[in-house]
């Protein structure tokens, strides 16, 4: 199994709290991902990075941001979290070093409730 | 844009039935095709993917054949287990960076 752990396992905040939720990998993978599941959805991506300091949007960015400051952490922010954001998030790493036809691995994620 | 489309589910099997779960994609490009699987609880993994038209992708008895002219990737088993009860999600990857688009995910219920 992919080295990806993801922090917290479990949140519940508040309308209008904010939140950071913490991606770690062990494989020196250069790109790593954030989704959102939802029922009806699928998985929709947030965000992504390509290296340290590299980041860029993806369909559902809106209310969130991203960091990067070393190559196995990647945080996610929600700035003002709101009830629509109350989701399962995903992790996911990538060594994509072949266009697109890399295997993306995935993190056990992360289950979200804004109240 | 990106686009994948797979058949609602729930799908509910007795062991040993033949499985199918329709997929079928839009996209620019020659995008490569995914199945993943989510255990309850659990994230995603790799079932399996192909690259390039008429690879087929197969593991755990698990088959896709990614058909351009169809643009679609079913996914099939010839006979289901009680252990296969999962979600399946059909994902493309197009472009750049291995994004993925992903199908709405279709629920497998076998049952004894």
């Amino acid at each position: 199994d992919a080295g990806i752990t993801q922090s917290p396992r479990h949140k519940v905040t508040e309308t209008g709290t904010p939140v950071t939720l913490r991606c770690h990998q062990t494989e020196n993978h250069r790109y790593m991902y954030w989704y959102r599941q939802d029922p009806g959805h699928g998985l929709r991506l947030i965000h992504y990075s390509y290296g340290v300091k590299d980041t860029d949007k993806g369909e559902v960015s809106d209310g969130y941001s991203v960091s990067r400051s070393k190559t196995e952490d990647f945080l996610l922010t929600l700035e003002s979290a709101t009830s629509s954001q109350t989701s399962v998030y995903f992790c996911a790493i990538s060594e994509s070093t072949s266009g697109n036809t890399d295997t993306q691995y995935f993190g056990p994620g992360t289950r979200l409730t804004v109240l | 844009g990106n686009s994948v489309t797979q058949m609602e589910g729930p799908v509910t099997l007795s062991e040993e039935a033949f499985l199918t779960i329709n997929c079928t994609y839009t996209a620019t490009g020659y995008p490569s095709l995914f199945w993943y699987v989510q255990y309850p609880g659990e994230g995603l993994q790799l079932l399996l993917k192909a690259t390039k038209a008429d690879d087929k992708g197969s593991n755990k008895g698990f088959e896709a054949t990614y058909r351009k002219e169809t643009t679609s990737f079913h996914l099939e088993k010839g006979s289901v287990q009680v252990s296969d009860s999962a979600v399946y999600f059909c994902a493309l990857s197009a472009g750049t960076a291995s994004k993925l688009t992903f199908g709405t995910g279709t629920r497998l219920q076998v049952t004894l």
